[in-house]
């Protein structure tokens, strides 16, 4: 079946925009994860949701960054007013159920200019 | 907290040889899982492995292998038979499932060079 997938796969923005980093995981999995990952280093957790309920953010560095996955299912990371310390890789992952392995899409790469 | 530590940062090996990539982890917590995830050039993030804590017997995944010491709070991943594809960078995970977030801690990561 069809994987997590994730868009853009790349982001070219300049410093004080705005950008939305798309998320749709894999049929089914009610769990899905926002992590960022920095080259070089592991992926660092950013915020949970446990089908449209958003169970943990503490994660997410400031204020300038949220998420919500309405409606279950795809979720939206957003970056409001970016800084060149934003860029990063931005992964997604989802689980079939809270504690069970996690599958990670491709990743988008940001990049604050 | 939980802290996952990979102490070799870069290791290479000759094609069809053995390899073991170190990961040692810490927390106070009895009831977690660990995992072994490969990101290749293409920087995918594929999992290789798991191992859940309540279980003594070693996970195996045809190649890849673990060695779980609970004890020692180690988690160790053999591959055999290395082959070029495996050249990527391995990074162990820590996940508490005692609690109500599933977060993934990970390592920094082992980067695997297979030497043909």
């Amino acid at each position: 079946g069809a994987g997590v997938s994730q868009s853009p796969r790349y982001k070219v923005t300049k410093r004080g925009q705005d950008v939305a980093l798309r998320c749709d995981p894999i049929s089914g999995h009610v769990s899905l994860y926002w992590y960022r990952q920095a080259l070089g280093q592991g992926p660092e957790f950013l915020t949970y949701f446990n089908y449209e309920a958003q169970q943990d953010k503490s994660g997410l560095p400031n204020d300038r960054f949220s998420a919500e996955r309405p409606e279950g299912s795809i979720s939206t990371l957003t970056i409001q007013r970016t800084e060149q310390r934003d860029s990063a890789m931005y992964r997604c992952a989802s689980s079939p159920a809270r504690g069970h392995e996690q599958y990670f899409g491709p990743g988008t790469r940001l990049t604050v200019t | 907290a939980q802290t996952v530590t990979q102490s070799q940062p870069e290791m290479s090996v000759q094609e069809a040889e053995t390899v073991t990539l170190s990961c040692t982890y810490d927390t106070s917590e009895n009831n977690y899982y660990l995992f072994w995830y490969k990101q290749p050039p293409s920087r995918q993030m594929i999992l290789v492995i798991r191992q859940e804590a309540y279980k003594q017997q070693n996970a195996t995944e045809n190649r890849f292998s673990v060695n779980f010491q609970k004890a020692a709070k180690s988690f160790s991943l053999k591959i055999s038979d290395s082959q070029l594809g495996d050249t990527a960078m391995y990074f162990c995970a820590f996940i508490y499932s005692g609690g109500s977030n599933y977060k993934l801690t990970f390592g920094k990561g082992t980067l695997l060079t297979v030497n043909p």
